[in-house]
């Protein structure tokens, strides 16, 4: 069981390229979520879906994009890297839809993302 | 607007001795709580996990205590080992909204 898959490990960008992270799990998971983690700050979470066709914003939204046409796979797409976006990002899922705030989140190994 | 916070952002723990790191919410809504550890180079790892409904639960070697008064919560390892080098961090979830929040993170260092 892989659980949480987070692809690539890690990419270096330049400011202004576009690229997407790609995060799939195999648990059935309806609620998946992306966090960015930088030194000091804890996880902030950037976009949620509580099932497909479903996202939101979180805390940090601003320049990136989500999408979720299947239960598997919740990508990330930044369109407009800038150094700001130099982060750890880690995506995670969980089992239940409707409270799914109530149960706990399974995380992947992360990305290490840096914009020069 | 909300906040997670923990006290200490390091700690330093005598091998075989118990280790307390202590996390403070601002949402007096908030109503599930949850514990990970997070080791170098990975994900969160989930630990213990508590509701509002009560106000202590433990596990293996670990408890956790709510204080929903003064909007608190401890993880309690006892006899620390090697193994529990890492970072841990206090999430907070609200009824209101389908997120978790996450504090700042305590870095566990054990002396031999």
């Amino acid at each position: 069981n892989a659980g949480v898959t987070q692809t690539p490990k890690f990419q270096v960008l330049k400011t202004g390229q576009s690229m997407t992270l790609q995060c799939a799990q195999d648990m059935n998971h309806e609620y998946m979520s992306w966090y960015r983690q930088d030194p000091g700050m804890g996880l902030r979470l950037i976009h949620y879906s509580v099932g497909a066709g479903i996202t939101d914003q979180g805390e940090v939204p601003n320049g990136y994009n989500v999408s979720r046409s299947t239960t598997e796979d919740f990508p990330l797409r930044l369109l407009s890297a800038a150094p700001s976006q130099t982060s750890v990002y880690f995506c995670a899922s969980t089992g239940r839809s409707a409270s799914s705030y109530n149960s706990p989140l399974h995380f992947g190994n992360g990305t290490r993302l840096t914009v020069t | 607007g909300e906040s997670v916070g923990l006290h200490l952002p390091t700690l330093s723990v005598q091998e075989g001795d118990n280790s307390i790191i202590n996390c403070a919410y601002s949402n007096s809504a908030s109503d599930y709580f949850i514990w990970y550890k997070q080791e170098s180079g990975k994900g969160p790892q989930f630990i213990i996990d508590i509701r509002s409904n009560m106000d202590k639960r433990q596990g293996q070697r670990v408890t956790v205590l709510l204080n929903k008064t003064v909007k608190h919560l401890s993880l309690q390892i006892a006899a620390t080992q090697p193994g529990d080098s890492a970072v841990y961090f206090c999430a907070v979830g609200y009824s209101s909204a389908s997120k978790i929040i996450f504090g700042s993170g305590t870095r566990l260092s054990i002396r031999p």
